[in-house]
Order: structure tokens, then sequence, then C-alpha cells
């Protein structure tokens, strides 16, 4: 079974300022892990993905998310924050096999960004 | 097509009447998935197809929504005798292959569905 947590569900930051989203994943198997962003009344677009290579993951627009096994987390960092991040954010886990199971994502509640001009 | 697409972006119904969601994948990905996004759930995910096969449906929430797809290609989701609690964004994706070989999922822009 595999579940996703994101630590806060609403995020406020100062335009430039450090950008810090919270994910924390249970697995029992590794897992592949994802960064989603949603844009009011649109799709989900993928940020980022984490499929067992390098543990730091650099993705669009100037996001990365590091992989700590230790922690169980895959948090996501953007050194400074402009207008245009402000939106909806998703972690989301799915195993690392192939069949049964391995078919679907598992996503977080998700956190909203407002970035303060 | 370019990217996922589904149709139609918005749809207001009444309770009891059956509704018919399509979603077009992008083209030569042979995996499709529907999930619901609702403010009291969040994202959950409701069924995926391996071409046109759908090994696993436990993900739908009841025997009133159903799912196929066709020619390896289009998907309809339909939901019979709709419920307010069924109202939510109904959202497709499609992939190269199953999520677990490290294929990304691309997703449409969603369909709103509100039953009044």
């Amino acid at each position: 079974a595999q579940s996703v947590t994101q630590l806060g569900s609403h995020v406020s930051v100062s335009e430039g300022a450090l950008v810090l989203l919270r994910c924390n994943y249970s697995s029992s198997v590794p897992p592949y892990l994802f960064w989603y962003v949603q844009y009011p009344n649109q799709g989900l677009q993928l940020l980022l993905k984490y499929t067992s290579a390098a543990t730091l993951v650099k993705g669009i627009n100037g996001f990365e998310a590091e992989f700590k096994k230790s922690e169980t987390s895959f948090h996501l960092t953007k050194p400074s924050a402009h207008m245009s991040d402000a939106a909806e954010y998703f972690c989301a886990v799915s195993p690392s096999y192939s069949g049964a199971g391995s078919y679907q994502l598992t996503f977080g509640k998700g956190t909203k960004l407002s970035v303060i001009p | 097509g370019a990217g996922v697409s589904q149709s139609p972006s918005n749809k207001v119904t009444e309770k009891g009447k059956d509704v018919e969601l399509r979603c077009d994948p992008i083209s030569g990905h042979t995996a499709l998935y529907w999930y619901r996004q609702s403010l009291g759930q969040g994202l959950e995910f409701l069924i995926y197809f391996q071409g046109n096969s759908a090994p696993d449906k436990s993900g739908l929430p009841s025997d009133r929504f159903s799912a196929e797809r066709t020619g390896g290609s289009v998907s309809t989701l339909t939901i019979q005798r709709t419920q307010q609690e069924d109202s939510a964004v109904y959202l497709c994706a499609s992939s190269l292959g199953l999520a677990g070989a490290s294929y990304e999922q691309y997703f449409g822009p969603g369909t709103r569905l509100t039953v009044t």
C-alpha cells in the first residue's frame, strides 16, 4: 500500500523567496515519485519525477526535488518564487515494479502556493 | 493531437440522468487512466486501460460507473443515474505504457461534472 502526505494545504511566499513544498511518502516497495502542478481550470502538468536514478531531480520552471530514502521525503524547492508559480502542487507516488498495482498514481491532497508581490 | 483532450469541458446534469465523458489520448499511448478530483476526496484513481482491456475495475466507486475503450484510442466514462456526490472534475491521462515502467502520465484538462 502506498500513501502520500503533503504538509500544509496552503503555503504563502513572497516573490523572490525560497519555495519549499513538503512531501512524505509511505510505500512497501521502492517507489517512483512525481510532482505535478495544476493551474486554475487546467489539468495536471508534470514538473519532475524520480525513477531511482539521481536523487536530486531537476524539473521545469526552475523546480527541483531531492529523494531522501532515510526520511521518506521528496520535497519540492525553487530558489526564487515568481508570481507565475502560484498554483496547486501535487506529490504522487507509484510502485517501481511492473505488473498488477503499478499502473496508478497515488496523490497527496495538494498544496496551494500563493506568491505575494 | 498534441495532448490529451476531453469533452465536454463542463457538464451540468440533473440527478438521475446518465452522462458520458470522453477522452482522446495522445496518439500512440497504449495506457489510459481515469481519475476523479473532488474537494472532499482529492485525486482518486478510478480505472486504467492497457490497450482496450481494463484489468482492474476496483477503483470505480460504484456499479453506476463504467468505462470502455475502443480501438486502443478513445475512452468513454459513463455514469448512470447520477447522484450529487458524483459532482467532481474527471481527469483522463495517457502514457506510453504502465506508470510502473516509469512512463509519464500526461493529463487532459478534465471534465467538470455538476449534478443538480
